[in-house]
């Protein structure tokens, strides 16, 4: 049940998009997207519900394609405090709990 | 930010030894979960708990063990310690928004938890 993330690193320069991708082989109610910087806690950046509604936080928006259980979220023009981990979560349902994906290791070079 | 605090941060501790962790949340939030962390491995539930002594297994809790008895605290005890059970343990919150949805998890600062 674990959702599939792509790419698992990416190095960009600063100013750079990137793109990360979330997949599930489950029907999802949502799809979560956090931030982690090393020694930190996950933050949380945004919640997308079924629906295909596409969500933003600043440069970095998401959407979420319901019918191919897929979720992507968008980098633009990246900033070296966008660098750090992000993880895709999934529910099944309002009341699910989030099944997290492995998470995807973003560096930004200056 | 929502307040949510896990003690001890760092512990280390013997095989076979119990092991309680805590979470406190001063938010009135009913949904608590816990989990840990390891490399290549993301963040993996263990236990979670949706109020007060309703509690129920996530992916991992062999060997882990959760009580809720109040709406602020969710502790998660480790019965025996293994080294294979060294991680970082997060716990987290939520609650149900206005609009119906969950809105998204907070989380702890964490415990860094060393089994030897």
């Amino acid at each position: 049940q674990q959702p599939v993330q792509s790419p698992q690193a990416v190095i960009l320069r600063e100013g750079e998009d990137a793109v990360i991708n979330c997949s599930s082989s489950k029907a999802l109610y949502s799809v979560h997207w956090y931030r982690q910087k090393h020694g930190e806690a996950p933050v949380f950046l945004m919640i997308l519900l079924k629906g295909g509604e596409q969500k933003g936080h600043e440069k970095i928006s998401a959407s979420f394609n319901e019918k191919k259980q897929q979720s992507s979220l968008y980098l633009t023009a990246s900033q070296l405090s966008y660098s750090g981990t992000y993880f895709c979560g999934t529910l099944m349902n309002r009341d699910d709990k989030i099944i997290f994906g492995k998470g995807t290791r973003l560096h930004i070079l200056p | 930010d929502a307040g949510i605090t896990q003690s001890p941060r760092h512990k280390v501790t013997e095989t076979g030894t119990p092991v309680t962790l805590r979470c406190h949340q001063t938010e009135n939030h009913r949904y608590m979960y816990w989990y840990r962390q390891d490399p290549g491995h993301g963040l993996r539930l263990i236990h979670y708990s949706y109020g007060v002594k309703d509690t129920d297994k996530g992916e991992v809790s062999d060997g882990y063990s959760v009580s809720r008895s109040k709406t602020e605290d969710f502790l998660l005890t480790l019965e025996s310690a293994t080294s294979s059970q060294t991680s970082v343990y997060f716990c987290a919150i939520s609650e149900v928004v206005l609009t119906g949805f969950r809105n998204g998890y907070t989380f702890g600062s964490g415990t860094r938890l060393t089994v030897v």
